[in-house]
């Protein structure tokens, strides 16, 4: 069945330090979904993307959408202590299946 | 709107025992999807919902058991609850498919111990 594997797991960085998690598929995605869900919280959405090659930024974070719809990025430019959590991406294959497939998810902690 | 809202928040089962997990949502979403996530992994897919009446196995559905009567409410149900079944159990809802309106909208989640 279809995978979703994130790299790194955890990622420790000083506070003002760039931060980026890679998401890989075993097979090509209609889109992909980012959610980012804080120590003791839930996941809560944070960005879609759907056409190849796409690129999508919100304030310091940048998401990229590989050309060939089986990999995805999120970079975090000079993190702030609000940016501690975990990071899953979560994609819908092509041959869809009206549903998610979630990565392992990137812990990030920060020292402030 | 209360969103996604699951009861109850912890709980802790005997080996053996069944219990039911609440989901609620009051966004008219049509897609709703039970997850577990273990402690340092993902989510995991137990079972969704397109729409009331219908309903699919995910990645994990042995030991569980879901129904969908009405668009609000999609209960989880754990029957023979054994030590593997200890987790954190979220509720998600989505209102479609389409890639407006795919974003999924996730319940604050039941903790549940097993023991």
């Amino acid at each position: 069945g279809q995978q979703v594997m994130q790299i790194p797991q955890y990622q420790h960085v000083q506070e003002g330090e760039d931060f980026t998690t890679y998401c890989n598929s075993s097979t090509t995605l209609s889109n992909i979904q980012w959610y980012k869900q804080r120590p003791g919280g839930h996941p809560v959405f944070l960005i879609q993307l759907v056409k190849s090659g796409e690129v999508k930024k919100q304030k310091r974070l940048t998401f990229q959408f590989g050309e060939a719809k089986k990999n995805s990025s999120l970079h975090i430019t000079a993190t702030q202590t609000t940016d501690v959590g975990t990071y899953f991406c979560a994609g819908d294959s092509i041959q869809g299946a009206q549903k998610l497939v979630f990565g392992q998810g990137t812990r990030l902690t920060i020292n402030p | 709107n209360a969103g996604v809202t699951q009861t109850p928040k912890f709980r802790i089962l005997k080996i053996g025992q069944s219990m039911t997990l609440q989901c609620t949502q009051d966004m008219n979403h049509n897609y709703m999807y039970w997850y577990r996530q273990d402690p340092g992994m993902g989510l995991k897919l137990i079972y969704y919902s397109v729409g009331a009446g219908i309903t699919d196995k995910g990645e994990v559905p042995n030991g569980y058991n879901v129904s969908r009567s009405t668009t609000e409410d999609f209960p989880l149900r754990l029957e023979l609850a054994a030590p593997s079944q200890t987790s954190v159990y979220f509720c998600a809802s989505s209102l479609s498919r389409m890639a407006a309106g795919y974003e999924q909208y996730f319940g604050p989640g039941t903790r549940l111990t097993v023991t």
